[in-house]
C-alpha cells in the first residue's frame, strides 16, 4: 500500500497563476483532508470531506476549492495564487468513525512569487 | 472554532528527563482526542486516539491521559532520548468530522 500520495512535492508559482494539488489514498478511507502549514500556526484545516461526494469548509478555506473526485482522490485548487498562500500542504485521510487515526501524505511545499 | 490549546510552546529537556505537556479544549460536544508526533521535514504520525474519560494509552515511554469533563489530556514522555526530539501535536475531532489541530509543543532532547 502506498498510503496517502500527494503531486507535486515542490511548485512554485507567480502571483495570479492557478494549480491543483493532488492527492489520493489507498486505504478505502471514507474522509479526507487537506492543511496548510505555516511556521508558528500548526496545521490548519482548509477543507475536509467527511464522504465521497460531500465537501466542508475548515478554518481557512479562502483562496482555495476542493474535489472529492472519488473515493480514493481528494484535489486542492488555487484559482488565483498570492504570496500568503505560501505553505506547505498536507493532505491526510481517516476512517470513519471515532477511534481511527488519522494518515497523512508526504506534502507540497508551495511557493508562491 | 474549535479551539485546541497546546501549552509549553517549546520545552528543552536533557537525556533522561522525564517531560509532560498539556493539550487543552472544549468539554463540550466531546468525540475524540488524537496525539501526533511530527519530526522535522516527514509527516505527522498517530500515537494515540483517545475517546473515553479518565482513558490512559501507552506506547513504550509515551504515555497519555484523557480528561472530558474539564478539557485536557497530558502527553508524558518518560526518560527523555534524542530521537524524541520532535513535535507533538494533539487535535480534536467533532461530530461533523473535522479534526483540529493545536499549535503543537517542540520537544528538544539534548545528549
Amino acid at each position: 500500500n502506498a498510503g496517502v500520495t500527494q503531486t507535486p512535492k515542490f511548485q512554485v508559482l507567480k502571483t495570479g497563476q492557478s494549480m491543483t494539488l493532488q492527492c489520493a489514498q489507498d486505504m478505502n478511507h471514507n474522509s479526507m483532508y487537506w492543511y496548510r502549514q505555516d511556521p508558528g500556526m500548526g496545521l490548519r484545516l482548509i477543507y475536509y470531506s467527511a464522504s465521497e461526494g460531500t465537501t466542508d469548509k475548515g478554518e481557512v478555506p479562502n483562496g482555495y476549492n476542493v474535489s472529492r473526485l472519488n473515493k480514493r482522490e481528494f484535489s486542492l485548487r488555487l484559482e488565483s495564487a498570492a504570496p500568503s498562500q505560501t505553505s506547505v500542504y498536507f493532505c491526510a485521510s481517516r476512517d470513519r468513525g471515532l477511534s481511527y487515526e488519522q494518515y497523512f501524505g508526504p506534502g507540497t511545499r508551495l511557493t508562491v512569487t | 472554532i474549535l479551539n485546541v490549546e497546546q501549552s509549553p510552546q517549546s520545552l528543552h529537556v536533557q537525556e533522561g528527563d522525564s517531560t509532560n505537556f498539556t493539550c487543552s479544549f472544549p468539554s463540550s460536544n466531546f468525540y475524540a482526542l488524537h496525539w501526533y508526533r511530527w519530526e522535522t521535514a516527514k509527516s505527522p504520525e498517530a500515537l494515540f486516539v483517545m475517546t473515553l474519560n479518565g482513558d490512559e494509552k501507552k506506547k513504550g515511554r509515551i504515555s497519555a491521559t484523557l480528561n472530558t469533563k474539564e478539557g485536557y489530556s497530558y502527553l508524558y514522555i518518560k526518560g527523555s532520548q534524542p530521537e524524541d526530539s520532535a513535535t507533538y501535536l494533539c487535535a480534536l475531532y467533532n461530530q461533523g468530522g473535522k479534526l483540529i489541530f493545536g499549535q503543537g509543543t517542540e520537544l528538544s532532547v539534548k545528549p
